[in-house]
């Protein structure tokens, strides 16, 4: 089956722009998960979504930061004013039970924004 | 908070021989999962292992094992018979027994000559 999808693949923008990133999850996955990947601060959890709860925003780095799930399905990043420092790849990824033992989350290929 | 540490940015294999990956964690934690991912240059994440806490034995997946060490927070990758297709970034990452995010290490980025 298909596995999780993001688009763009790539994005450049200019500082102080709006950027909105798509993640599609694996389908019938209950959780989506957003990361960042930066060359300081390595890989970091920025937010998770778990069925109809109450989002896990406690990794989002700042209020310029919002995402959210629609339908329990596809998922948007919003990053609003772009700073340079928000330049890295953002990784998504979807998981069927988290609480399960056996869970594995599942990552798509990532959006590379460049804020010039 | 749980932090996990991965000491050796680069690393390097002869193809066919043995390197070991070293990964250590700190948590307050009894029951939580560790997990091994392999990032190649096309940014994909692959799960290379897992290994829940309460297991003594060690986790085993074909050529890749790991040595999990609870009392020392240690949780070490073997790749054995090295490929050249193992070449590419792994991190350890972390995750407690509630379920959500992965705590990540820094990354070892590991090169197979040939």
């Amino acid at each position: 089956g298909a596995g999780v999808s993001q688009s763009p693949s790539n994005k450049v923008t200019e500082k102080g722009k709006d950027v909105e990133l798509r993640c599609d999850p694996i389908s019938g996955h209950t959780a989506l998960y957003w990361y960042r990947q930066s060359l300081g601060q390595g890989l970091e959890f920025l937010i998770y979504f778990q069925g109809n709860s109450a989002p896990d925003k406690s990794g989002l780095p700042s209020d310029r930061f919002s995402a959210e799930r629609t339908g329990g399905s596809v998922s948007t990043l919003t990053i609003q004013r772009t700073q340079q420092e928000d330049s890295a790849v953002y990784l998504c990824a979807s998981s069927l039970r988290p609480r399960a033992s056996t869970d594995t989350q599942y990552f798509g290929p990532g959006t590379r924004l460049t804020v010039l | 908070a749980q932090t996990v540490t991965q000491s050796q940015p680069e690393m390097s294999v002869q193809e066919a021989e043995t390197v070991t990956l070293s990964c250590t964690y700190d948590t307050s934690e009894s029951d939580y999962y560790l997990f091994w991912y392999k990032q190649p240059p096309s940014r994909q994440m692959i799960l290379v292992i897992r290994q829940e806490a309460y297991k003594q034995q060690n986790a085993t997946e074909n050529r890749f094992s790991v040595n999990f060490q609870k009392a020392a927070k240690s949780f070490s990758l073997k790749i054995s018979d090295s490929q050249l297709g193992d070449a590419a970034m792994y991190f350890c990452a972390y995750r407690d027994n509630q379920g959500g995010k992965l705590i990540f290490g820094q990354g070892t980025e590991l090169s197979v000559k040939p």
